[in-house]
């Protein structure tokens, strides 16, 4: 089978680090994508690992280990904006199409 | 267009009806996606298209659920005898070539079946 698991919840104050890890387990990988969906939008395209190691994108980066299947987001000096959920999601299976994990949902405190 | 529009953004139908939802792509988008995504669930992968083929139907949920797409662009959703179970947000998303590029997301067609 296919599946991703991500921490359902994260909260964290403003200005500080969060990580969000994500593990997977699919047939087949070729890398893992970071999606950002606000209450009541559609998901929007953070980045996409396929390489290992960490690419960094403004205050966001993302972080990608094949060995261990495992894989994070890293926000860092959060704002109130970032209160949203995240997905992590995997690209590989037979079927050529992103499986996503359920979504974590952070809330950025003051 | 500048994005993937869906239509319609809201519907509400009765138990047994069918119900059609249209979503067109960016253009020059190669691949279309539709997910469902519950409320405050992850996103269910539905099905795909690359052009107007579907690689693998395998993510529709049951036979009432069905997909087109013409002329490599607007994609059509038919869910057939509706269920209450089918209510949802159904998220329409195309992309330039493979899935791990970038997908654009459209706003989603909230359906409510009663």
């Amino acid at each position: 089978g296919q599946s991703l698991e991500q921490p359902s919840e994260v909260t964290a104050v403003e200005g500080a680090i969060v990580q969000i890890n994500c593990t997977y387990q699919t047939s087949g990988f070729y890398g893992l994508s970071w999606y950002q969906q606000h209450d009541g939008g559609a998901p929007t395209f953070l980045s996409y690992n396929a390489l290992d190691g960490l690419e960094e994108t403004g205050r966001f980066s993302s972080f990608l280990s094949r060995s261990d299947s495992y894989g994070y987001l890293l926000l860092q000096e959060l704002q109130m904006k970032d209160s949203a959920s995240y997905f992590c999601a995997a690209f590989g299976g037979s079927q050529g199409n992103l499986i996503f994990g359920k979504g974590t949902k952070l809330s950025v405190k003051p | 267009g500048a994005g993937v529009s869906q239509s319609p953004s809201n519907k509400v139908t009765e138990k047994g009806k069918d119900v059609e939802l249209r979503c067109d792509p960016i253009s020059g988008h190669t691949a279309l996606y539709w997910y469902r995504q519950s409320l405050g669930q992850g996103l269910e992968f539905l099905i795909y298209f690359q052009g107007n083929s579907a690689p693998d139907k395998s993510g529709l949920p049951s036979d009432r659920f069905s997909a087109e797409r013409t002329g490599g662009s607007v994609s059509t959703l038919t869910i057939q005898r509706t269920q209450q179970e089918d209510s949802a947000v159904y998220l329409c998303a195309s992309s330039f070539g493979e899935a791990y590029n970038e997908q654009f997301f459209g706003p989603g067609t909230r359906l409510t079946v009663l």
